[in-house]
């Protein structure tokens, strides 16, 4: 089967960098994808590496390597709005349509 | 953002009942999915449309169907809900089907069976 783990909680204090990790266990995929999610909110996109490699956007990057079958979402200069969980998805080749989550990591920013 | 409308948006329903939930969006969307979010499970896949009438299983499929009949509507039926089928369920909607073609999810729908 494919699974993606993430450690289920991280806590960090404003200002400071955070790095939540993805690992995964499947047969092939078309890349690696990033949301957020707010309690009480629904899922929202935040980025997708199709390459391997670190894609920035703004305070967010997002790094992907194929043969260690990792990444991850690093947040910088973190802001008590970035208290969330966060998921890691991908799209499975065999099966274009589906988009698998893994369990996600909640974050929690300290002042 | 995509509009996506999911009804009801909270329902409390007896086992043993089927119950219908509803997922609309006025993008013209291709790709249609229902997700259901419990703690420590993150989300988990149930069913999911690639058109009209096309469907095909997620991972947790059992004890659910799915209908697409228009592309602005898919429903989501729990055929005899169960308690362990209380849960949050999210539609989401993708023009795409690649990675980079991001997910839209509603606002979920708050289900609990007593």
């Amino acid at each position: 089967g494919q699974s993606l783990e993430q450690p289920s909680e991280v806590t960090a204090v404003e200002g400071a960098i955070v790095q939540i990790n993805c690992t995964y266990q499947t047969s092939g995929f078309y890349g690696l994808s990033w949301y957020q999610q707010h309690d009480g909110g629904a899922p929202t996109f935040l980025s997708y590496n199709a390459l391997d490699g670190l894609e920035e956007t703004g305070r967010f990057s997002s790094f992907l390597s194929r043969s260690d079958s990792y990444g991850y979402l690093l947040l910088q200069e973190l802001q008590m709005k970035d208290s969330a969980s966060y998921f890691c998805a991908v799209i499975l080749t065999y099966n274009t349509d589906k988009l698998i989550f893994g369990t996600g990591t909640r974050l929690q920013v300290f002042p | 953002d995509a509009g996506i409308t999911q009804s009801p948006r909270h329902k409390v329903t007896e086992t043993g009942t089927p119950v219908t939930l509803r997922c609309h969006q006025t993008e013209n969307h291709r790709y249609m999915y229902w997700y259901r979010q419990d703690p420590g499970h993150g989300l988990r896949l149930i069913h999911y449309s690639y058109g009209v009438k096309d469907t095909d299983k997620g991972e947790v499929s059992d004890g659910y169907s799915v209908s697409r009949s228009k592309t602005e509507d898919f429903l989501l039926t729990l055929e005899s809900a169960t308690s362990s089928q209380t849960s949050v369920y999210f539609c989401a909607t993708t023009g795409g089907q690649t990675g980079n073609s991001p997910l839209h999810f509603g606002n979920g729908t708050r289900l609990t069976v007593t």
